[in-house]
């Protein structure tokens, strides 16, 4: 099946502080979400971007699927956007989501 | 517009028992993914049920199963408990069944915790 790598696994950063978080993927696929899961575990929806650019506030991402990766840019982070980002894809073949590992994110006050 | 809803929020069971979960899609959303998430780990694909049948199936064996119902809502039975299904368990909804592009949105999910 399709492998999804996130990098980094751990970011800590200081309040106000800008962070790329990135998503490889070893396949095709026609759709990829990034997700903020929060302290109680619920997922939220942050993009779903299967090309293209898209920008949310101070959330932005990037996915080049004929290169395979993915970028979410957090700008001027906040206490608030503490939490694991998971990006998802879905292969073309298939229906399911496959997940990468996260990436642990930390802001500081 | 209410999102997708899941019951009950906690469980407690002991090994060998039995357990259903249970998940309401958001409004006029068709297809229910579930998926298990241990803890520290992306979460994993379970199976997806559209138009009251098992679409596909993840890595996951027999004792897990599932139903949709003429409202779309979903249940997940797991059999003969483990330690090791213990974790927090996602549901997903989205519309036009397992070969369509649309989002997957979640619910707050339900811990189960296996004693």
């Amino acid at each position: 099946g399709i492998q999804v790598e996130q990098s980094p696994p751990d970011l800590i950063l200081q309040e106000g502080a800008n962070s790329t978080l990135r998503c490889n993927f070893s396949d095709s696929v026609n759709n990829l979400q990034w997700f903020h899961q929060n302290p109680w575990g619920q997922l939220i929806n942050l993009f779903y971007i299967p090309s293209g650019t898209k920008q949310n506030g101070r959330l932005s991402a990037t996915t080049v699927a004929t290169e395979r990766y993915s970028l979410l840019y957090i700008s001027s982070s906040q206490t608030t956007d503490s939490g694991v980002y998971f990006c998802a894809v879905r292969e073309t073949s298939g229906s399911r989501l496959t997940f990468g590992e996260g990436t642990q994110l930390t802001v500081n006050p | 517009d209410a999102g997708v809803t899941q019951s009950p929020t906690h469980l407690i069971k002991t090994r060998g028992q039995q357990v259903t979960l249970r998940c309401s899609p958001k409004s006029g959303h068709d297809t229910v993914s579930w998926y298990q998430q241990a803890l520290g780990q992306g979460p994993q694909f379970i199976f997806q049920y559209y138009e009251e049948e098992e679409r596909q199936r993840g890595n996951f064996p027999d004792r897990f199963s599932g139903h949709q119902f003429p409202n779309y809502s979903s249940e997940l039975n797991v059999n003969a408990l483990l330690l090791g299904d213990s974790a927090l368990y996602l549901c997903a909804s989205s519309l036009g069944g397992g070969w369509s592009y649309n989002e997957q949105f979640f619910g707050p999910g339900t811990r189960l915790t296996v004693l």
